[in-house]
């Protein structure tokens, strides 16, 4: 069973660029989830997508957005790009939403914004 | 919030059992204790995770305590792969965190040959 894939896996982009990072879940799987991880803030809960609806959302500007697709595929959005935003981008897909059910991770996206 | 305290770094010897200690004094009843592990710039692993009982599963056990204030997760045989930063997160409705995985700063857990 293939895992999540996330592409590209590195990007880099110039400030006040926008940028569009994907995730394609484990088959079967309807939850996706974005994380921000940062040396200075760890990793840092973005939103979370099930059933092409956004059902919870981190503590982040309205520049970074998501949608997810009716296949489950996930997309994660940043308009007008910050230094602060470089990053790796992780993506985790999971089967449902139950509190006990384990999310598996992408390998990321390590986004460099100069 | 259920917030959960680790030890920054511990070392263990490879071949040896490696025990994570985590504390997640204010857990709620209805709250999962999960462990996960990154291993350098990669996506973090699900290692296991539980509720009231203990859990083993291929690559660990999970050790949670009779009043849940506190949890162990344990190697059994930690070989240098195990080196990574692992993780102890407390998931669920009363910590606001049920659709999420809130990770903290994670224990560094150091395999030495």
């Amino acid at each position: 069973k293939a895992g999540v894939t996330q592409t590209p896996r590195y990007l880099i982009k110039t400030r006040g660029q926008q940028v569009t990072l994907s995730c394609s879940p484990i088959s079967g799987h309807r939850s996706v989830s974005w994380y921000q991880q940062t040396p200075g803030q760890g990793l840092q809960f973005l939103f979370e997508y099930f059933s092409e609806t956004q059902r919870n959302k981190g503590n982040f500007p309205g520049r970074f957005s998501g949608r997810q697709f009716s296949n489950s595929r996930s997309e994660m959005n940043v308009s007008t790009l910050e230094l602060g935003d470089s990053a790796l981008y992780l993506c985790a897909s999971s089967p449902g939403q139950a509190m006990n059910t384990e999310a598996f991770f992408g390998q990321g996206t390590r986004l460099t914004v100069v | 919030d259920a917030k959960t305290t680790q030890p920054p770094s511990m070392d263990c010897a490879e071949g040896r059992a490696a025990n994570l200690p985590c504390n997640h004094s204010t857990i709620s009843g209805n709250e999962y204790v999960y462990w996960y592990r990154q291993i350098h710039s990669q996506g973090p692993q699900y290692i296991i995770h539980g509720l009231k009982n203990n859990e083993t599963n291929e690559m660990a056990s999970l050790i949670i305590t009779e009043d849940r204030k506190s949890s162990t997760l344990i190697l059994p045989h930690a070989t240098l792969r195990d080196t990574a930063v692992y993780y102890c997160i407390v998931r669920g409705i009363s910590s606001g965190s049920a659709r999420q995985l809130t990770f903290g700063s994670g224990t560094q857990l150091t395999v030495l040959p």
